[in-house]
């Protein structure tokens, strides 16, 4: 069955440091991936999308990487403030549009 | 744009009630999405629509639940009888179709049913 696997639930790093979290996938093959950050008691909020045929996209101190032969992706915040703290989903996107997000995991940015 | 907007933001009922969910989707979007996000199950797709037709409904839990989008800017999710174990919070999602499927989310239903 598929399954995605989100590193570690949670995650502690140094304010400044940079944030690599993962997303790990079996027997799935998504043209999509995306990254969700979730804040307590609201809803997911959309961040990065990548396609499978890319391998890295770029958003501000935002990177994330996707490899189609590892099955993984990776997720990097750069110069990490506390406000980047919150739980952060992966998320695999069929062509017709089904996703599965995985459990997600939750940083904390320490000043 | 006031996003996706979902009704009731909380609600409370005894078990075998019948319970509606509302959400109206953003202005222009194509496709709609019903979640449910619980601490043991994580975030679970439980049927998504393209141009108001259900496209895959295989997540919803089982017949007691059902869901409707009459028209582009309206759809609702409903749970007859409703049990304790339905109890979660549920999220409605919009999203333009055809450009990757970014999903824009409602601030949810915390529904708790005793």
């Amino acid at each position: 069955s598929q399954k995605i696997e989100q590193n570690s639930e949670a995650l502690n790093i140094q304010e400044g440091k940079t944030a690599t979290l993962t997303c790990n996938y079996t027997n799935y093959s998504p043209a999509y991936l995306q990254w969700y950050r979730q804040d307590p008691g609201r809803g997911p909020v959309f961040l990065l999308l990548i396609r499978e045929n890319e391998k890295e996209k770029r958003k501000e101190r935002l990177k994330v990487t996707f490899d189609t032969t590892l099955k993984q992706s990776l997720f990097h915040i750069t110069a990490s403030q506390p406000a980047d703290s919150a739980t952060y989903l992966c998320a695999l996107f069929t062509n017709a549009g089904k996703s599965t997000f995985g459990d997600g995991t939750t940083l904390t940015v320490k000043p | 744009d006031a996003g996706v907007i979902q009704s009731p933001r909380h609600e409370v009922t005894e078990m075998g009630q019948e319970v509606t969910l509302r959400c109206k989707p953003i202005s222009g979007h194509n496709s709609l999405f019903w979640y449910r996000q619980t601490m043991m199950r994580g975030l679970e797709l439980l049927i998504y629509f393209n141009n108001n037709v259900p496209i895959d409904d295989s997540g919803m839990p089982e017949d007691r639940f059902s869901a409707k989008m009459p028209n582009a800017s309206f759809s609702t999710l409903k749970i007859q009888p409703s049990e304790p174990r339905d109890s979660a919070v549920y999220f409605c999602a919009s999203s333009p179709a055809g450009q990757g499927y970014e999903q824009y989310f409602g601030p949810g239903t915390r529904l708790t049913v005793t």
